[in-house]
């Protein structure tokens, strides 16, 4: 079974909306943690936002916030005003306790924000 | 530097040739992982070394890949004898302690072509 599931190739909003992108995943693990990539079309890839398994509220980095909600085992990205800049991939991420070494990364998801 | 260094950027090689990919962390970080990512697709673990421990080689794809780290510096991923299926991205990563909620930093990549 796949860690990390991300069911939106592509996504397109209007400047100055929000928008969600989802993700999904799957352990056993009871102590873990959940990350957001940004990767622009320069390749290089940029830490969003972090939640820890064990948070017991939503992280929140500036207009990025993590819809966490656990028993449901998803960490939907949702971004806030979106601006011309977000356009990019976006990948979720998971690391488990136990694997320890590997971070699980989905398909990502390409966002284009249109004027 | 202030981030990961990645080189060469861009590599076009012959199948059967070897190639060498670079990468340089960030100075003080001891977690370094090598991914793979194939054109549209997420990241694949490739290797960790985190220290002088001994590096976790599990998502070596195959024998004619290999890397090597002396100390918290410079590490080199080789692959030998390439394949077309070796076209991809190669992303370097470094974290600082490689705990469960330590963030990764990236390189931009090496973009590997192989004819």
């Amino acid at each position: 079974a796949q860690k990390i599931t991300q069911t939106q190739p592509g996504m397109f909003v209007q400047e100055k909306e929000a928008v969600t992108l989802d993700c999904t995943y799957d352990t056993s693990d009871p102590s873990y943690g959940l990350f957001w990539y940004k990767q622009p079309s320069s390749g290089e890839m940029i830490f969003l936002i972090y939640q820890g398994s064990y948070d017991q509220q939503n992280a929140t980095e500036g207009r990025y916030s993590l819809n966490f909600q656990k028993a449901r085992k998803s960490a939907n990205l949702v971004i806030s005003a979106s601006q011309l800049g977000d356009s990019a991939m976006y990948f979720c991420a998971m690391r488990e306790r136990g694997t320890g070494n590997q971070f699980y990364f989905g398909t990502g998801t390409s966002l284009t924000v249109i004027p | 530097g202030a981030g990961v260094s990645q080189s060469p950027s861009n590599k076009v090689t012959e199948k059967g040739k070897d190639v060498e990919l670079r990468c340089d962390p960030i100075s003080g970080h001891t977690a370094l992982y090598w991914y793979r990512q194939r054109l549209g697709q997420g990241l694949e673990f490739l290797i960790y070394f985190q220290g002088n421990s001994a590096p976790d080689k599990s998502g070596l794809p195959s024998d004619r890949f290999s890397a090597e780290r002396t100390g918290e510096s410079v590490s080199t991923l080789t692959i030998q004898r390439t394949q077309q299926e070796d076209s991809a991205v190669y992303l370097c990563a470094s974290s600082r302690t490689g705990g469960k909620i330590e963030k990764l930093f990236f390189g931009s990549g090496t973009q590997l072509s192989v004819l």
